[in-house]
């Protein structure tokens, strides 16, 4: 399976700014997912983004909140803009390999926003 | 509707004896396939196992197997032998093929195994 990183592992933000987060495949992939894990809660798909076009949202997430870039096959950002505490959550990013399209994740970024 | 339905939010496990982690699913797309994955408290997501609708044995991956009874649509985690080191979160997830290659997770079970 990919090896999956994620830049940073946590942080600790001020309402009002924004964090960038990193994911980076150690393999071409075509699709990479990025999910919100809010405290005690599950898994919520944001966004599909695939190289060369503009990612796919799902409902409830906008593009102005979270952009999103793809600029090639092993990496892609998120940006949780203008934060509020509600978006402190785990942000994790996946692709997806093998029998059955399984889903691979990296390790997760934890946000905390004060 | 839910699509996926994990009813236990907690359960113990003596070690070493066998657990059952239910889920059940909701699908009108006949081709799927369903997925389990651990979250210790780290946070990372860790893939277990895999089940494709159309596989006709239960899958299997070491300690872990999966108990596919698809007229009932359930996906229930067997997990044998339990270590201490299978407490964690565990989550039932599906992904059907004519929605994309999105995943759709159930709530999770803790699950705590005592020495």
């Amino acid at each position: 399976s990919a090896v999956i990183s994620q830049k940073p592992s946590r942080d600790i933000c001020q309402r009002g700014t924004s964090l960038t987060i990193q994911c980076q495949v150690d393999s071409q992939v075509t699709m990479m997912f990025w999910y919100r894990q809010q405290p005690g809660q599950s898994l919520t798909l944001i966004a599909t983004a695939n190289q060369g076009s503009e990612a796919t949202y799902e409902s409830g997430f906008v593009i102005d909140k979270f952009p999103i870039s793809r600029p090639n096959l092993t990496f892609s950002t998120l940006t949780v803009s203008n934060m509020s505490p509600e978006d402190s959550s785990i942000y994790l990013c996946s692709v997806d390999q093998g029998v059955g399209d399984t889903q691979y994740f990296g390790p997760g970024t934890r946000l905390t926003v004060l | 509707a839910q699509k996926i339905t994990q009813t236990q939010p907690g359960m113990f496990v003596q070690e070493k004896e066998a657990v059952t982690l239910d889920c059940t699913y909701d699908t009108s797309d006949p081709s799927y396939g369903l997925f389990w994955y651990k979250q210790p408290s780290s946070g990372e997501m860790i893939f277990l196992i895999y089940q494709g609708s159309y596989d006709q044995q239960n899958a299997t991956e070491g300690r872990y197997s999966l108990n596919f009874q698809k007229a009932r649509k359930s996906a229930n985690l067997v997990i044998s032998a339990s270590q201490l080191g299978d407490s964690a979160m565990y989550f039932c997830a599906m992904r059907e093929d004519n929605a994309g290659n999105m995943l759709t997770f159930g709530g999770g079970t803790r699950l705590m195994v005592k020495p």
